[in-house]
């Protein structure tokens, strides 16, 4: 079975500063998908950025960037320019290859932006 | 894209009742998936929604408590049966229209069991 793991319950971070979220996972597989959740306190989950296991190439999403080291199986995201509207409560998922799309989460990371 | 309406938002149920939450997607989607979130934690899959036939579960979680339907591809229900102050939880459904691809949620059902 897979593990996810969020180390940092909680973060805060200035308007405008960039912040990295943690994230490691444990799998035996080799093909897989990873992808952050953004929780908001409307409780709508929303896609941030997603990345294939096979593609060596970290995905970015505007201010949003991952740091994907496969070996070690890490997964952290970047946050660039931090404003207000990114507080919220961050997930990391996994979801394996072509065996139903079901998503494993960590535990989450909760993100405060501060003006 | 799709867009998922889950529906109630909220409710308070007494104990011992049961309350049937409902999900509907905008279009057409291959897997539909049901969880469960405390307040403030992570979200645990409850079971996979299959079209036609009986839904997957995951370990802890039973049919008899947690009956689910999905008629079609496009709506299903996840029904909380003889509630108790334990199934007090954020219920979520998600949706997705491919391996590997972005899953949709819910806007999620509040439920607090007096």
């Amino acid at each position: 079975a897979q593990t996810v793991t969020q180390s940092q319950p909680e973060m805060s971070v200035q308007e405008a500063e960039t912040v990295t979220l943690s994230c490691t996972y444990d799998t035996s597989e080799s093909n897989y998908y990873l992808f952050w959740y953004k929780q908001p306190p409307s409780r709508q989950m929303i896609l941030v950025i997603r990345q294939e296991a096979y593609k060596q190439q970290n995905a970015t999403e505007n201010r949003f960037s991952v740091n994907f080291q496969k070996a070690a199986k890490s997964f952290s995201l970047k946050i660039s320019d931090s404003q207000l509207g990114d507080t919220a409560m961050y997930f990391c998922a996994f979801m394996r290859y072509n065996a139903g799309n079901m998503l494993t989460f960590g535990g989450g990371t909760r993100l405060m932006v501060k003006p | 894209s799709a867009v998922i309406s889950q529906k109630p938002s909220r409710d308070i149920c007494q104990r011992g009742t049961s309350l049937t939450i409902q999900c509907q997607v905008d279009s057409q989607v291959t897997m539909m998936f049901w969880y469960r979130q405390q307040p403030g934690q992570s979200l645990t899959l409850i079971a996979t929604a299959n079209q036609g036939s009986e839904a997957t579960y995951e370990s802890g979680f039973v049919i008899d408590k947690f009956p689910i339907s999905r008629p079609n591809l496009t709506f299903s229900t996840l029904t909380v049966s003889n509630m108790s102050p334990e199934d007090s939880s954020i219920y979520l459904c998600s949706a997705t229209q491919g391996s590997g691809t972005e899953a949709f949620f819910g806007q999620g059902t509040r439920l607090t069991v007096v």
